[in-house]
């Protein structure tokens, strides 16, 4: 049972743009990892958060960042939204910070920008 | 960014076939290897971590086999069921790397 859940389901918005959007992990679970998917891609990492703190970092530019609370919660914000934003953004949940954990996912929010 | 690679990208079998595809990953450095299913309008759940080589891992009907050396691993279905439909995702996991690469997925219909 992942328990692991996400929102926006879907979300819009126009270039430029500011989103956040929210994951809320599985409780005792001290890792959460933010990945993006274009269409016809794999899911690319984006970041991990491991106890509050920025634990890993792929290439994604600087306007993508985020948060991880202390009540298992955490936030992706991506600002200056661009058209190539536009992707499935997933989280996942883990309850260690090693790579070799099982992660748990949600169902992603599906973001548009027009 | 690692290369890794699924194959077929799709597939269709008839109910209570078996089947099998592909993950290839870089042979060398290799540290973990997690498999994923995940239907449509669902969330991707978690099948497999795989971290020796040899190393044989199964879940009801569906098992993994891992070689480190040559850099590829496999997933069995056995006696396909329309349910199994799904896309299946391989991710890599490099020594020393904080980072999960993904293949694109091998996307498997079952036909009644």
């Amino acid at each position: 049972e992942t328990g692991v859940t996400q929102s926006p389901t879907h979300l819009i918005k126009t270039r430029g743009q500011q989103v956040t959007l929210r994951c809320s992990s599985q409780s005792g679970h001290n890792t959460v990892s933010w990945y993006q998917q274009a269409l016809g891609q794999g899911p690319q990492f984006i970041f991990q958060y491991y106890r509050e703190e920025e634990n890993g970092r792929g290439n994604f530019p600087p306007r993508f960042s985020g948060l991880q609370f202390p009540n298992y919660s955490s936030e992706l914000n991506v600002n200056a939204l661009e058209l190539d934003d536009s992707a499935l953004y997933l989280c996942a949940s883990s309850l260690g910070a090693g790579w070799a954990d099982t992660q748990y996912f949600g169902p992603g929010t599906r973001l548009t920008v027009l | 960014i690692l290369n890794v690679e699924q194959s077929p990208q799709s597939l269709h079998v008839q109910e209570g076939d078996s089947t099998n595809f592909t993950c290839s990953f870089p042979s060398s450095n290799f540290y973990a290897l997690h498999w994923y299913r995940w239907e449509t309008a669902k969330s991707p759940e978690a099948l497999f971590v795989m971290t020796l080589n040899g190393d044989e891992k199964k879940k009801g009907r569906i098992s993994a086999t891992l070689n480190t050396k040559e850099g590829y691993s496999y997933l069995y279905i056995k006696g396909s069921q329309p349910e199994d439909s799904a896309t299946y995702l391989c991710a890599f996991l490099e020594t020393g790397a904080n980072n999960l690469f993904f293949g694109t997925g091998t996307r498997l219909t079952v036909i009644p």
